[in-house]
């Protein structure tokens, strides 16, 4: 079966560790995204990767960094400098790298990561 | 800025209940507008509308994109319970970012 995954379901970290998120994809997807939902604030993006080895900033980057070694691969990492880290992040990936072009995304079933 | 606007934040309706969801936007080059539900986890794509698709229809979900008015409108007929979900409007303007919407919280009681 195609689709994305992301593990784990749940995190729970200490403040000041930093932690990192999975998000695999076996579509074949040359885009890969990925967002944070808190509640009332819908989806804001983090970061995105167009293909391997390149990735931009999103509108919310300051305190994450993200990898694009494989072109199914796109781990988040929420570092310490992530002044309010908890929340529910979602991976999404595309067709089409291409600018301009729409296509729908596909998540994965998210990551709610817990900081106290 | 660019920015995408949906109304209303939350409903709750019976089974059985026409609901019509609705979203506007700001964006300075629209290419195409999109739908997802999200149950508990993972928003699933319902529809795209374009400009050479202004409106899509699948059971009892439709969809109208106005694009002299900035908006689009979800209408589900017949509400089940399994339609309770938050509604998400996507806009891509262009670029290679989707600007999503706040949602929409729709509760069905049976």
């Amino acid at each position: 079966d195609g689709g994305i995954t992301q593990s784990p379901k749940y995190l729970f970290r200490k403040e000041g560790q930093n932690v990192t998120l999975s998000c695999e994809q076996n579509l074949n997807h040359d885009a890969m995204y990925w967002y944070r939902q808190d509640p009332g604030q819908g989806l804001r993006l983090i970061y995105y990767s167009q293909i391997v080895n390149d990735f931009q900033k999103g509108d919310i980057a300051e305190g994450y960094s993200v990898s694009r070694e494989k072109k199914e691969s796109f781990p988040l990492t929420v570092t310490s400098a992530q002044k309010n880290p908890t929340a529910f992040y979602l991976c999404a990936s595309s067709i089409s790298r291409l600018a301009g072009v729409p296509y729908e995304q596909y998540f994965g079933p998210g990551t709610r990561l817990t900081v106290t | 800025e660019d920015k995408v606007v949906q109304s209303p934040l939350s409903l709750v309706v019976h089974e059985g209940d026409t609901v019509t969801l609705n979203c506007s936007y700001e964006v300075t080059n629209f290419r195409s507008l999109l739908w997802y539900k999200q149950e508990k986890k993972a928003p699933t794509f319902l529809f795209m509308l374009t400009s050479s698709g202004i409106e899509k229809k699948s059971g009892r979900l439709s969809s109208i994109l106005d694009k002299k008015e900035l908006s689009s409108i979800l209408n589900i007929t017949a509400t089940q319970t399994g339609d309770s979900a938050i509604y998400l409007c996507a806009v891509f303007p262009g670029t290679y970012k989707y600007i999503f919407g706040t949602g929409t919280r729709l509760k069905v009681l049976a």
